[in-house]
C-alpha cells in the first residue's frame, strides 16, 4: 500500500441496500476526511476525523456514518442508499495542524439505482 | 452563496496562450489557499499553495486579494497538458475549532487546443 486506497473502485447498488466504502492510508496521518463529487457542485465534505477515535460532521453528512477505530482506516457507510448517493466519493488524509496538502485516494464511483 | 465560487468554463484555449482563473470566497477569516488540479476521471492533487505576498512555480503563477476576497491562477505558455480542471480551495477553521478542513470551489475546467 502506497498513499490511500480505496475499495470499492467502483460499484452498483441498488436502492435501500447497505454499503461501506473502505479507505486506508499508510502515511500515519493523523486527519481524514470523505468528499463526494458531482458534476457542478464540485467536492462536498461528509464526514472527517481529526485522529482516531473522534469524528465530525461535513456540510452533507445525511445518510452517511463514518468510524474510526485507528489511525489507518477511515471507512464511510451508507445504511440504506438512496439514488440521490451517486456520485464520486473521495477520501482524503493530511497531518493534523497542518494547513497544506490533502493526498486523495483515487476515488470510489457508486452508482444506486 | 456558496462558500467558494468558481467559473466553471470551460475555458478553451490555444497553446502557448496565457490563461487566468479567479476563485472567490465569502469567509473573511479564512486562512489558508490552494490551487488543485484533476485530470478527468482521475483524484485530485495539490498544484501549488497560494501565500499573500503571491508565488510563482515555472508558468504558474497564483495570487491572493484578501481584501476582495479572491484567489488566482495564472498559467502562461499553456500546454496540452494543462488541459484539466483546476479546482480552488479554501481552509476555514470550524466555529467550535474542532479542526480545520478545506472547502472546494466547483472546478474551472480548461482544455487547450493545438
Amino acid at each position: 500500500i502506497a498513499g490511500i486506497t480505496q475499495a470499492p473502485t467502483s460499484q452498483i447498488l441498488a436502492a435501500g441496500r447497505r454499503m461501506t466504502l473502505r479507505c486506508t492510508q499508510d502515511m500515519r496521518h493523523n486527519a481524514m476526511y470523505w468528499y463526494r463529487q458531482d458534476l457542478g457542485l464540485g467536492l462536498r465534505l461528509i464526514h472527517y476525523s481529526n485522529t482516531a477515535g473522534t469524528t465530525g460532521k461535513g456540510e452533507v453528512p445525511d445518510g452517511y456514518s463514518v468510524s474510526r477505530a485507528n489511525t489507518d482506516d477511515f471507512p464511510l457507510t451508507l445504511a440504506s442508499a438512496v439514488p440521490s448517493q451517486t456520485s464520486v466519493y473521495f477520501c482524503a488524509s493530511k497531518r493534523t495542524g497542518d494547513t497544506g496538502e490533502l493526498f486523495f485516494g483515487e476515488g470510489s464511483r457508486l452508482t444506486v439505482l | 452563496r456558496k462558500e467558494v465560487e468558481q467559473d466553471p468554463g470551460p475555458f478553451n484555449v490555444p497553446e502557448g496562450a496565457t490563461v487566468a482563473f479567479n476563485c472567490t470566497y465569502s469567509n473573511s477569516a479564512s486562512q489558508s489557499f490552494f490551487w488543485y488540479r484533476q485530470d478527468c476521471r482521475k483524484e485530485p492533487k495539490l498544484l501549488m499553495s497560494v501565500y499573500s505576498s503571491g508565488n510563482e512555480d515555472g508558468r504558474f503563477t497564483a495570487q491572493l486579494n484578501r481584501a476582495s476576497q479572491y484567489i488566482s491562477l495564472l498559467i502562461r505558455d499553456s500546454k496540452l497538458s494543462d488541459s484539466a480542471t483546476y479546482l480552488c480551495a479554501v481552509n476555514i477553521f470550524p466555529r467550535d475549532n474542532a479542526g480545520n478542513m478545506l472547502t472546494f470551489g466547483g472546478g474551472t475546467r480548461l482544455m487547450v487546443k493545438p
